[in-house]
Order: C-alpha cells, then structure tokens, then sequence
C-alpha cells in the first residue's frame, strides 16, 4: 500500500512571497488532515477535510492561508502571503474512518527568510 | 488550544527498564486515542491505539493505559531499547484530532 505522498520536502521563500504544498493521501482514505508543527511542538490541526467537504477549519488562519480538496482526493494548502512564523514542517495525514490510525505524510519544511 | 497535553517533555530511562509516557485530554468528545512516534526529518509513525470502550490495550512491549475518569492515558514500554529513543506524541480523536506537545524519550544503553 503506497503511503501518503507530499511535495515539496523542502521550500525556502522571502516572507510576503507565495507557497503551495501538494498532499495526495492514501487511496480510498475519506479523511484528510493539515498540520502546522513548529520547532518543539505537537502538531497544529489546521483543516480537516472528509471527501471533498470541510469539516474542521477553525484554526486555520484564513487571512492567508487557503486549502482545497477537489473531488475528494489530492489536497493543496497555499499560504500567500507568507510571514516569517509560519517557518515550520507542514504535514499531512489521512485516515480511514475516525477509529483507525492516521497515516502521515514525510512533511514539507518551509523556511521563510 | 491546549485539549491535549503532555507535560513532561522529556523522559530518559534505562535500556531494560520501563518507560512510562503520560498524556492528559479534556474534551469528553474524545474517543479513540493514538500514540505516534517521531524521527526527525520523518512524519509522525502510528504507534498504537484505544477506543474509549477499553481501558487496555497490548502490542508486543507496548501497552496503552486509558482512563476515561481522570481524562488520562499513558504509554508503558517494557522492556525499553536504545531503538525506542524518539518523541512520542499522543493523539485524541472525535470528530478531529488533535495532538500533544510531545515528550522525547532517551533510552540510554
């Protein structure tokens, strides 16, 4: 079974610059997570995807961070702009159903300078 | 948003002995509960899981202990290896998931 794929592993950008991280998670998997983990913390749930509909955004700052599912399956997160706290691994995770484990993707380390 | 906590943030221990990894929630929403490990440079790796219907659960020299009471559960490696040095994050779910700060543990040779 293919893992959760994501790309870029790594990005460098100036702040006030654009990003955009893709996510495709495991094949048949309804559940699809963003998370935010700076430097010595837990990971930050940022959105909550099932199929294609929203289900958690609540601590995702929309002022200028987006995200998207189309039709239910890869997933993108755009930051735009970019400040220089939002320098941390950006992962993402998908899941079955809500009983089972998750399964994370290696990340996208994005440094903004 | 602090709905889960680990508040040790490191632990070391001998290799042979016990670890013991604590975690504490308090959303009663919660109802199934995860422990991941971590490598640096790598994504988060399932560990082990309990429903909220159990108070225990075994794999291998992994066992997860849930106390729906206290809103407390807790990892017990036994007997612990230099290979279990990592940080460990514990995870709560329903509807969403939400995770620890983490605790890094040493198994010292």
């Amino acid at each position: 079974e293919a893992g959760v794929a994501q790309s870029p592993r790594y990005k460098i950008i100036e702040k006030r610059q654009s990003v955009a991280f893709w996510c495709n998670p495991i094949s048949g998997h309804a559940t699809l997570y963003w998370y935010q983990q700076i430097l010595g913390q837990g990971p930050k749930l940022l959105i909550q995807f099932q199929n294609n509909g929203v289900v958690d955004d609540s601590q995702l700052p929309k002022d200028r961070f987006s995200a998207e599912r189309l039709k239910g399956v890869d997933s993108t997160l755009k930051i735009q702009p970019a400040k220089l706290e939002d320098s941390a691994v950006y992962l993402c995770a998908s899941r079955l159903t809500e009983n089972t484990e998750a399964f994370f993707g290696q990340g996208t380390r994005l440094t903004v300078v | 948003d602090q709905q889960v906590k680990q508040n040790s943030p490191s632990l070391s221990v001998q290799e042979g002995r016990i670890s013991i990894l604590n975690c504490d929630y308090t959303n009663s929403m919660f109802d199934y509960f995860l422990w991941y490990k971590k490598y640096p440079a790598e994504g988060p790796t399932f560990l082990i899981s309990i429903s909220s219907i159990k108070d225990k659960n075994e794999d291998g020299r992994f066992t997860v202990f849930l106390n729906k009471s206290a809103k407390h559960l807790s990892l017990h490696i036994v007997p612990s290896q230099p290979g279990d040095s990592a940080v460990y994050f514990c995870a709560a779910s329903g509807p969403d998931m939400r995770f620890g700060a983490g605790t890094r543990l040493t198994v010292k040779p």
